[in-house]
């Protein structure tokens, strides 16, 4: 079974650029996450989708990211423009349901790096 | 204050040793827990779900103490494929289903 896919895996560009990352989820996952790692951090949830729904951005830096799932498939996560802080890795996740215990699968991130 | 908080590390340990890792979280209202293992440079990965009566999957051994909002994970026979980062993951719940990661505590198996 296909895991998480993300593209690209590394992405350098210079600030005030902008950048979109793309995430395809498990087959039949309908809730997908979009996470941002800093080096020597945990994961912090930026938004969470159930379907195409956007149902938690509240951690979603709205003035400059954006996200969508259209199909309530595969996904988009857009920086605009970009900010040296933005450098991190950033991760796609999915699961079955939305209950407390399902597992999140994730996917290998997109390391971004502004200059 | 950060809500989910771990042991600093990195703890290094021979192999063969036990080593355990602690977890404090802030949010009474939690209701699940987790630990997922994060190899360098790759995604985290689920290693197992703590649950109030305590479980054991092999070599390692998960404990939530509800009152003292605290969790645990053991391992018990350190092997060098251990080595990894090992975040402590609570879910508030209440408003969704989002997981609340702690910062990771590194863990370096050796020879």
């Amino acid at each position: 079974e296909a895991g998480v896919v993300q593209s690209p895996r590394y992405k350098i560009i210079e600030k005030k650029q902008p950048v979109a990352f793309w995430c395809n989820p498990i087959s039949g996952h309908n809730t997908l996450y979009w996470y941002l790692q800093n080096l020597g951090q945990g994961p912090e949830l930026l938004i969470r989708y159930e379907n195409e729904e956007a149902v938690d951005d509240s951690q979603l830096p709205k003035d400059r990211f954006s996200a969508e799932r259209l199909k309530g498939v595969d996904s988009t996560l857009k920086i605009q423009p970009a900010e040296l802080g933005d450098s991190a890795v950033y991760l796609c996740a999915s699961s079955l349901g939305t209950g407390g215990y399902n597992e999140q699968f994730f996917g290998p991130g997109t390391r971004l790096t502004v200059l | 204050r950060k809500e989910v908080e771990q042991d600093p590390g990195p703890f290094n340990v021979p192999e063969g040793a036990t080593v355990a890792f602690n977890c404090t979280y802030s949010n009474s209202a939690s209701q699940s827990f987790f630990w997922y293992r994060q190899d360098c440079r790759k995604e985290p990965k689920l290693l197992m779900s703590v649950y109030s009566s305590g479980n054991e999957d092999g070599r390692f051994t998960a404990q939530l103490n509800r009152a003292s909002q605290y969790i645990s994970l053991l391992i018990r026979d350190s092997k060098l494929s251990d080595s990894a980062t090992y975040l402590c993951v609570v879910n508030w719940g209440n408003s969704g289903y989002a997981l609340n990661f702690g910062k990771g505590t590194s863990l370096l198996v050796t020879p």
